[in-house]
């Protein structure tokens, strides 16, 4: 069964220094996202991206985030300059066109900013 | 603006016996709701989703979930409880817009017990 797989699994880094977050959506899916969830809280959504272009994103998306498709496969996240509270798992999604579809998620990279 | 309620921290059953873990919604127009599990450590995991049609509607592993429009509730249930049920359940509204981010709930902690 296909599935989304981000990478790396667990990053740790300085704080201000920059991260990329890599995903790999399922092939055929159109609509991308990111959310994040801070260890025992609740799944926050980031951004959505369609179409070569961010579709919404939350008030958590700031001027520090941004979000690229490189290349026909990829999808990453980019902090630039990471703080501690930046420290959370961070989920990356793909669903395919259409109203009714769900959204299928990878396993998640915890990133901790020390 | 869409939200989703739960209002269980943490729900306890014995094996074999009917589980119910509950979801309350809130959105302008007709919702898409949604259910996930989580496992430690892992992503989330599609169970199922109610788009229009039958309030009750079935999923993955033996869950089902009852929509109930006048009380705004999407509440998770299976008939009988299994230890491997164990996990974090997020009930999860969709917004219609072509973006279609998600709302998730703040998640229910099911324990069942041997």
């Amino acid at each position: 069964e296909p599935e989304v797989t981000q990478t790396p699994s667990h990053q740790v880094t300085q704080m201000g220094q920059e991260v990329i977050l890599r995903c790999v959506p399922i092939s055929n899916h159109l609509y991308f996202y990111w959310y994040r969830q801070i260890l025992g809280q609740k799944v926050e959504f980031l951004v959505s991206f369609y179409n070569n272009e961010i579709s919404e994103k939350s008030e958590i998306f700031d001027d520090q985030f941004s979000v690229e498709r490189p290349d026909g496969s990829n999808f990453t996240l980019k902090i630039r300059s990471t703080k501690l509270e930046d420290s959370a798992m961070y989920f990356c999604a793909s669903r395919k066109t259409g109203q009714y579809t769900e959204a299928f998620f990878g396993q998640g990279t915890r990133l901790t900013v020390v | 603006a869409q939200s989703v309620a739960q209002p269980e921290d943490q729900v306890n059953v014995a094996e074999g016996n009917p589980l119910t873990v509950k979801c309350t919604y809130s959105v302008s127009g007709n919702p898409y709701l949604f259910w996930y599990v989580q496992y430690p450590n892992r992503g989330l995991q599609f169970l199922l989703k109610y788009i229009t049609g039958d309030n009750l509607v079935k999923g993955s592993y033996g869950f089902e979930a009852e929509f109930n429009k006048s009380q705004t509730s999407f509440h998770l249930k299976k008939p009988s409880a299994l230890v491997s049920d164990s996990a974090l359940y997020f009930c999860a509204v969709r917004d219609r817009t072509n973006a279609g981010k998600s709302t998730f709930g703040d998640g229910t902690t099911l324990t069942v017990k041997p």
